[in-house]
């Protein structure tokens, strides 16, 4: 089985400043891994995926997330954030066993508060 | 397309009464899921299906049942739902390995 650890509920930060979220993995076999990002009152939104290949991996919105093995973690940074970036942002593993398909174990969320 | 989407939104339901989600996806994807959101919590897996006619337990199973009779609809059943059932619940299908998820239902217990 796998579990994932998100090792802040809540990360306030001030307009402009840099943030990283942290997420830690445990699993017997190999991984996929995922940030999920939810706005207020909507559905799980895809931000950035490590399925293979390069270990940064960036999305269209300026963040990006590191894959290391060694540490079993998959921490999310963005350097400079925004107002609009107000949200719940969920770190998720599957296994890569026939694509994934058994699904995804989230960890439990964390809410980053941007302050003006 | 309308990707992933959930029928219905919200409901209140008293305990022991019935009810059925629905999710359909027009991307025609073979893999199907249902999670539950609760505070503090992150979501949970309770059934998924990797083809028509298939589904297996997740996480967190009991009391609820699925049904996959077409490839483009899932449903989610609650024989006589509790109080422990009011929740968040999200559908996703999936292709393979990334996952798109429905708007999502509130569902209260009284």
């Amino acid at each position: 089985a796998q579990s994932v650890t998100q090792l802040d509920s809540q990360v306030p930060v001030f307009e402009e400043a840099p943030v990283e979220l942290r997420c830690n993995y445990s699993s017997s076999v190999s991984v996929y891994l995922f940030w999920y990002v939810q706005y207020p009152n909507q559905g799980l939104q895809l931000l950035l995926k490590y399925l293979s290949g390069s270990t940064l991996v960036e999305s269209i919105n300026g963040f990006e997330a590191e894959f290391n093995k060694s540490q079993t973690s998959f921490h999310l940074r963005k350097p400079s954030v925004h107002i609009s970036d107000t949200a719940e942002y969920f770190c998720a593993v599957s296994r890569t066993t026939r694509g994934g398909a058994d699904g995804l174990t989230f960890g439990k969320g964390t809410h980053l508060i941007i302050q003006p | 397309n309308a990707g992933v989407t959930q029928t219905p939104k919200f409901r209140v339901l008293k305990t022991g009464q019935s009810m059925t989600l629905l999710c359909a996806q027009d991307m025609n994807h073979e893999y199907m899921y249902w999670y539950r959101q609760d505070p503090g919590m992150g979501l949970r897996l309770i059934h998924y299906s990797v083809g028509e006619g298939t589904t297996a337990k997740g996480e967190v199973p009991d009391g609820y049942n699925v049904s996959r009779l077409k490839k483009q609809n899932f449903l989610l059943g609650l024989e006589s739902a509790a109080p422990s059932q009011t929740s968040v619940y999200f559908c996703a299908s999936s292709p393979q390995n990334e996952q798109f998820f429905g708007p999502g239902t509130r569902l209260t217990v009284l």
